[in-house]
């Protein structure tokens, strides 16, 4: 059965830097499919913030591509998620995620989520 | 940036009905697209992948169509644990980009 689970601060302050592990059971990360962080604001939707590959290469969102990195720490099974400069548009719930590809990239299990706020 | 737009954004429903949900994309998906059922507290889940792929170990009541640019879920016989906001998500280009939701409510 695989699972993830994220962890992390949950406030933030404004300026600083974001930092979250998410550790992964159930499935060697380094076996294969990629995976990633999607993020949804307070009552709105879900924005996709990017991928690691196997290969250990990344794609990130555009909109956020200066202030994000995503690493993966294969001894550990986990990969992270860092994000600099945050303010409060960041703030929301993260997700962490395994992403697989067949015409197209999707996300079959999820973590349950961690609220991240961002406030002074 | 594809942009997604769902239809309804919310709608009532009774148990045992047929409901559809629309996506439209702002430019040609082929066939990659998803759908994602959330409920309050909870991580998405996969529904649907390459437009009308069944992810494994989901009811067969839920069902997805469409190519190009138009694509529907649909949900045949309404029961009472699929009340919940279902998201598309265009699965072709990089940013991957969401719909807004469709929250599905009891009637």
């Amino acid at each position: 059965q695989v699972q993830l689970q994220e962890s992390g601060p949950g406030l933030v302050k404004p300026s600083e830097t974001l930092s979250l592990t998410c550790t992964v059971s159930g499935y060697s990360i380094s076996s294969g499919y990629y995976w990633g962080w999607i993020r949804q604001p307070p009552g709105r939707g879900l924005e996709w913030i990017g991928n690691i590959y196997a290969d250990g290469s990344t794609r990130y969102n555009p909109s956020l591509t200066s202030r994000v990195t995503i690493s993966v720490d294969t001894s550990k099974n986990q990969f992270s998620l860092r994000l600099n400069s945050v303010t409060a548009a960041d703030t929301g719930l993260y997700y962490c995620a395994r992403g697989f590809a067949y015409s197209g990239s999707y996300s079959d299990y999820w973590g349950q989520g961690t609220l991240v706020t961002v406030s002074s | 940036d594809i942009q997604m737009t769902q239809s309804p954004s919310s709608m009532a429903a009774s148990v045992g009905d047929r409901v559809t949900i629309t996506c439209r994309a702002s430019q040609g998906l082929s066939s990659g697209l998803a759908w994602y059922q959330q409920k309050p507290g909870k991580a998405p889940k996969l529904l649907i992948y390459a437009a009308s792929t069944l992810q494994s170990g989901v009811p067969s009541r839920f069902s997805g169509s469409g190519s190009g640019t138009d694509f529907s879920l649909t949900i045949n016989s309404l029961q009472p644990e699929d009340f919940a906001t279902y998201y598309c998500q265009q699965a072709y280009n990089f940013p991957l980009t969401f719909g807004a939701g469709t929250k599905v409510e009891i009637k």
